[in-house]
């Protein structure tokens, strides 16, 4: 059975700090890995990772694909309250079908 | 762009009564979008994918008799809940694909008294 899992599912820092969240996986048939950010409503698209080892990076948000250890860990540096959300890591795994983690519930006090 | 619509954006509803949701994908066209379920605390479990065209495909333990899908054009899908009981009160997202992307929509809150 495919699975997705992510961890913490919770976690709680002050402004400023560094987190990494991960995600692991096993999945037949894997297309890609994606990262969404979610808020109230609709989960916000991240990154997409395809390959090992290509870290991508968006601002303070970086990501990396480990694909012979069937992870990835999402890095978020100088963190803000607006960094507050559920994050979401999902495999494609063929036919745009994606398989969700449970979710990393990120905190960030002031 | 790349902007998907879903209405109503929260339903409640008596038990037994049928609800319907639609998702729209307002300046692309789709020719499959997928419907999710969100519990509380829950991450998104996918139901089915929507095909226009053609017959949705439901993920294995989803009852297709009772999530009817329909998928009329290439930018509306609707998601019809039969006979809604309490234990289908969730939040229900779509998702339409463009390219190798997926869009989501806002969600569906729906609630089953």
């Amino acid at each position: 059975e495919d699975k997705v899992v992510q961890s913490p599912l919770s976690l709680v820092v002050h402004e400023g700090d560094t987190v990494t969240l991960n995600c692991s996986y096993e999945v037949t048939n894997f297309r890609s890995l994606l990262w969404y950010k979610q808020e109230k409503k609709a989960p916000t698209f991240l990154f997409m990772l395809t390959s090992s080892g290509i870290e991508k990076k968006s601002g303070r948000l970086s990501s990396i694909l480990d694909k012979k250890e069937l992870f990835s860990i999402l890095n978020i540096t100088a963190t803000q309250t607006g960094d507050s959300a559920v994050y979401l890591c999902a495999v494609e795994r063929g036919a745009q079908k994606l398989v969700f983690g449970q979710g990393t519930r990120l905190t960030i006090n002031p | 762009g790349a902007v998907v619509s879903q209405h109503p954006s929260w339903v409640i509803c008596k038990s037994g009564t049928s609800v319907k949701i639609e998702c729209r994908s307002l300046d692309f066209q789709a020719t499959t979008m997928f419907w999710y379920r969100q519990f509380p605390k829950q991450s998104l479990m996918l139901m089915a994918t929507s095909n226009e065209g053609s017959k949705a495909t439901y993920e294995q333990g989803v009852e297709k008799d009772k999530f009817l899908i329909n998928h009329a054009s290439l930018t509306l899908s609707t998601l019809t809940v039969t006979s809604a009981h309490p234990e289908d009160s969730s939040f229900y997202i779509c998702s339409a694909g463009r390219a190798s992307e997926q869009f989501f929509g806002p969600g569906t809150r729906l609630t089953v008294l």
